[in-house]
C-alpha cells in the first residue's frame, strides 16, 4: 500500500537560510499534519490541513508558514533558519472524511532530517 | 488533551509478553486512548486505539480499565522489532472539522533482550 512520501529525506542548511519540504500523503487522504521531533526529543505537532485549509496551529515559529495544494500535497517553508531548527520533520495524514475510524489513524512518513549549520 | 503518565523504560525478554501501563486519571468521557510507537530513526506508527472495551488486533491488545483511568498495551510475544518507544495518547472524539493533532508525552522506551 501507498504510505506517505516526504522529501528532500535529508537536507543540510546555513543558518539564516531557507528550506522547504514537501508531503505528500497517502492517496485519497484529505488531511496533513506536520511535527517536529528534536534530538533526544519527543514530536511535537507544528500545523495541520484539512481539505487545503488550515485545520490546527500548533508550535510554529512564525518564521515557518505551510500550505496545502489542490493535489492534497504539503510544503512546509522554513525561513531565516536557526541551529535549534536542526531536527526531524514528520507529516502525517490521515482520512477524515472516511468516517470515525479512518480519521482516528494517522499515517507517518519516513521524516525530512534537516540539520541547520 | 488531557494527560498520561507511562513509565520512562522498560524491558523484556524476547517471546515474551509485554505490558506498558498508561494512567490517564483525568481522562474525559469523550476521549478515545491511543497507542503509538516509533522504532528508532522512523516515524511514529499507529498501534492501536479503543474507547471503553478492550481491543484487539493484529499487533497488539488494549486492556481499558473499568473507570477508564489507566490502560495497558500488551504485546503478546515481543520481538527484537518491537524495540520502539511507545506512546499513550488521549483523542476527544467530538466530530470536528478536520481533526485533532496528536500531544505526545514522554512515552515509554521498551528494551527487547535476546
Amino acid at each position: 500500500a501507498a504510505g506517505v512520501i516526504q522529501s528532500p529525506r535529508h537536507l543540510i542548511k546555513e543558518k539564516r537560510e531557507t528550506a522547504t519540504l514537501k508531503c505528500y500523503p497517502i492517496p485519497r487522504h484529505d488531511t496533513v499534519y506536520w511535527y517536529q521531533q528534536g534530538p533526544g526529543q519527543d514530536p511535537q505537532f507544528l500545523i495541520s490541513f484539512y481539505e487545503k485549509m488550515q485545520s490546527d496551529k500548533g508550535s510554529i515559529p512564525d518564521r515557518f508558514s505551510a500550505q496545502q495544494f489542490s493535489d492534497y500535497h504539503s510544503e512546509l517553508n522554513m525561513s531565516s533558519l536557526e541551529l535549534g531548527d536542526s531536527a526531524l520533520y514528520f507529516c502525517a495524514s490521515s482520512l477524515i472524511k472516511g468516517g470515525r475510524e479512518s480519521r482516528e489513524t494517522q499515517y507517518f512518513g519516513p521524516g525530512t532530517r534537516l540539520l541547520v549549520l | 488533551d488531557a494527560k498520561t503518565t507511562q513509565p520512562n523504560s522498560m524491558e523484556s525478554n524476547e517471546e515474551e509478553p509485554v505490558h506498558l501501563p498508561c494512567n490517564h486519571s483525568t481522562i474525559s468521557g469523550t476521549d478515545y486512548i491511543h497507542w503509538y510507537r516509533q522504532l528508532p530513526s522512523q516515524g511514529p506508527e499507529y498501534v492501536i486505539h479503543g474507547l471503553t472495551s478492550n481491543v484487539n488486533n493484529r499487533m497488539a491488545s488494549l486492556a481499558i480499565a473499568e473507570d477508564r483511568k489507566s490502560s495497558t498495551l500488551i504485546l503478546h510475544r515481543a520481538t527484537l522489532r518491537d524495540a520502539a518507544v511507545y506512546y499513550c495518547i488521549l483523542r476527544d472524539v467530538l466530530p470536528r472539522s478536520g481533526n485533532t493533532p496528536l500531544v505526545f508525552g514522554k512515552g515509554t522506551r521498551l528494551s527487547v533482550i535476546a
